[in-house]
């Protein structure tokens, strides 16, 4: 009930293409949907977040899509950089008793030039 | 600058030492945790704190000591680590702990157990 399963682990795009990661949730308690950035080194950065009210949110080339019924959303980045090769999380929690943010594994972009 | 401060960034250290990593947030949080972040597996929270009172303990094992002294400062106590305890030490924080409530975090403390 706690998992969020991401896909791919891995993803290799070539300079303007766009990657999609995937996440599946099965608490349909949770309605915080966060997206994590994180650069070798550095702790995870907040990206974007959405909630289950809208399909779908744009904050400059990152899209998040979401889908109540399938219980999914997924993170697109438009015109991929090789400044955007880094590890993604997905992660999800609510209030009350699911309040703790439950992790995906991450996905490794990398972006070739 | 995320606004959570982590020091050392890193530690090696022998399995009977005793040593402690600090965590610093300047953001006005009422919220902070400790997660663990191994490889190829998700962040594993620890530890959250909030308004200095720990309201989770996440099954850690004893050889790991939280404490909270107020809400901007959190310090992980180690003594007596396993070779598995390697790995990088996560501190967040967040206005509260309600849902919703995105966690900033810092840039961790790379443990390394001899």
């Amino acid at each position: 009930q706690q998992q969020v399963k991401q896909s791919p682990q891995s993803l290799i795009v070539q300079k303007g293409g766009i990657p999609i990661i995937n996440c599946a949730y099965e608490n349909t308690a949770f309605d915080y949907f966060p997206w994590y950035q994180q650069f070798p080194g550095k702790g995870p950065a907040l990206l974007i977040a959405i909630r289950p009210d809208v399909s779908e949110k744009k904050e400059g080339r990152f899209t998040i899509s979401f889908n109540k019924s399938a219980k999914q959303f997924s993170l697109h980045i438009m015109d991929s950089q090789p400044g955007d090769s880094a590890t993604y999380f997905c992660a999800a929690n609510s209030g009350g008793s699911n309040y703790k943010l439950t992790f995906g594994k991450g996905t490794l972009l990398t972006v070739n030039p | 600058e995320t606004g959570v401060t982590q020091t050392p960034r890193h530690l090696v250290m022998g399995m009977t030492n005793k040593k402690s990593l600090k965590c610093e947030q300047h953001l006005g949080h009422n919220a902070m945790y400790w997660y663990k972040q191994s490889a190829k597996k998700p962040l594993e929270l620890m530890f959250v704190y909030n308004f200095k009172e720990q309201t989770e303990n996440n099954s850690v094992p004893s050889r790991f000591s939280p404490e909270c002294p107020n809400s901007s400062h959190l310090f992980l106590h180690l003594h007596t680590l396993q070779p598995e305890d390697s790995a990088l030490y996560l501190c967040a924080s967040s206005p509260g702990t309600g849902g919703g409530q995105p966690q900033h975090f810092g840039d961790g403390t790379r443990l390394s157990i001899l």
